[in-house]
């Protein structure tokens, strides 16, 4: 069965930092690129990151460029997302989705994980 | 930058045809993507590459995609098709959504 699970987050101040986690199953992990999207509560998806199947390209929505860093780990079937300078605004259910591609960008996003909360308060 | 426009909402009486639009400049130029979200669930991609079906979604859902305007269609619409639909397509590099549709049968 192919399967997404996102871990990583939780409550966290303003101007803080947090690491997400996105451990894949299922499929060939170097086969894809993969992404992070998020959905604030009772609000749309935005996409905010994406990375081809070997790291050699990336691209961020500019709400996060430059306060977002996306990784993977082939070998450990991992996705990762660290988020530095969390703004209220950063305050969302972040999933984990499988591109369909091998690139960085187009494609479809064709299966999503369960999502991690990210909450940014004092 | 690019924007996708949907409807924030539309009806359909069960077994009739829903049909939902997103608007983008020159849309007809990219491809477009659609996605269910039901309440409390993970979206799931229903159409791709404008008109193409994942396996294991019903035949009743349908896409097109020219001019400015792609358009997810729901043939037979029953009562589980209730959700919201998010249209997605690629610019520049950057994944763009709509803002979505909340389809309600009824």
């Amino acid at each position: 069965e192919v399967q997404l699970v996102e871990s990583g987050g939780g409550l966290v101040q303003p101007g803080r930092s947090l690491r997400l986690s996105c451990a894949a199953s299922g499929f060939t992990f170097d086969d894809n690129a993969m992404h992070w999207v998020r959905q604030p509560p009772g609000k749309g998806l935005e996409w905010v990151s994406g990375i081809s199947w070997n790291s050699g390209g990336i691209g961020y929505a500019d709400s996060v460029k430059g306060r977002f860093t996306i990784s993977r780990d082939n070998a450990k079937n991992s996705l990762y997302l660290q988020m530095n300078g969390l703004r209220a605004e950063d305050t969302a259910l972040y999933y984990c989705a499988k591109g369909a591609l091998r690139a960085a960008a187009g494609g479809a996003f064709d299966i999503w994980g369960q999502g991690t909360m990210v909450t940014v308060s004092s | 930058s690019y924007e996708l426009t949907q409807p924030p909402s539309v009806s359909v009486s069960p077994g009739q045809t829903a049909t939902i639009t997103c608007f983008g400049d020159k849309l007809g130029d990219k491809y477009a993507y659609w996605y269910q979200q039901k309440p409390g669930q993970s979206p799931v991609l229903v159409i791709y590459q404008n008109t193409e079906r994942p396996s294991g979604i019903p035949e009743r859902f349908s896409g097109s995609n020219s001019g400015n305007t792609a358009t997810l269609a729901i043939s037979g619409t029953q009562a589980m098709d209730e959700a919201d639909y998010y249209c997605q397509a690629w610019d520049s590099s950057t994944g763009v959504f709509g803002g979505g549709t909340k389809l309600t049968v009824l």
